[in-house]
């Protein structure tokens, strides 16, 4: 199984401001997902992060707003931009090796917006 | 559109005290059905893969089984140490979409 760190583990923002989460695999993954969990609210799926091209955005997120990276099989970054006290939430970095096996999650970023 | 519903939204035990919980999904087509656990501030861990009706997967105390339109994770003679959100995802079947959706979870309490 993978082993995904995710820095920072949590953070206190100001609206209107941008905050770059990174996510580390110790080993190379074919696919890299970025989910967000509300309290009370399922684990939504924001985006598929795909190594040298633009992500795949989920209905409802857009590039503008979360604007992902990934740069090689290991590494991915979540920018959320313009931040607003809606976006306060638990963002969750996930990895597989194929499209028939289980996920793997970091350990989440909780993000407060203030 | 794919939906997940997992009941109870939260559930108490006493220690010893077996019971089940239910994930119902509405799927086109099921690729595989997923149970995690998730501690207070982590991210969840994976616990089962299911794929076809009548399947059935253990781990310790821990027991799911499928059907067409539902899972159950029986959990047999729970400890305190198995408190946690389990929550339950589904992916469709068809192309290389991995996409997982995922019910809200059921929170279990185990009391000593």
């Amino acid at each position: 199984s993978a082993v995904i760190s995710q820095k920072p583990s949590r953070d206190i923002c100001q609206r209107g401001t941008s905050l770059t989460i990174q996510c580390q695999v110790d080993s190379q993954v074919t696919m890299m997902f970025w989910y967000r969990q509300q309290p009370g609210q399922s684990l939504t799926l924001i985006a598929t992060a795909n190594q040298g091209s633009e992500a795949t955005y989920e209905s409802g997120f857009v590039i503008d707003k979360f604007p992902i990276s990934r740069p090689n099989l290991t590494f991915s970054t979540l920018t959320v931009s313009n931040m607003s006290p809606e976006d306060s939430s638990i963002y969750l970095c996930s990895a597989a090796d194929r499209v028939d096996t289980e996920a793997f999650f970091g350990q989440g970023t909780r993000l407060t917006v203030v | 559109e794919d939906q997940v519903t997992q009941s109870p939204e939260a559930l108490r035990l006493q220690e010893g005290e077996s019971s089940s919980l239910n994930c119902s999904y509405t799927v086109s087509g099921l690729r595989g059905l997923f149970w995690y656990r998730q501690d207070p501030g982590k991210g969840p861990e994976f616990l089962f893969t299911l794929y076809s009706a009548g399947e059935e997967k253990e781990k310790e105390r821990l027991k799911a089984t499928l059907t067409k339109k539902e899972s159950f994770l029986h959990i047999t003679a729970p400890k305190p140490e198995d408190s946690a959100t389990y929550l339950c995802a589904v992916q469709e079947s068809g192309g290389s979409n991995y996409k997982l959706t995922f019910g809200k979870g059921t929170l279990l309490t185990v009391n000593p």
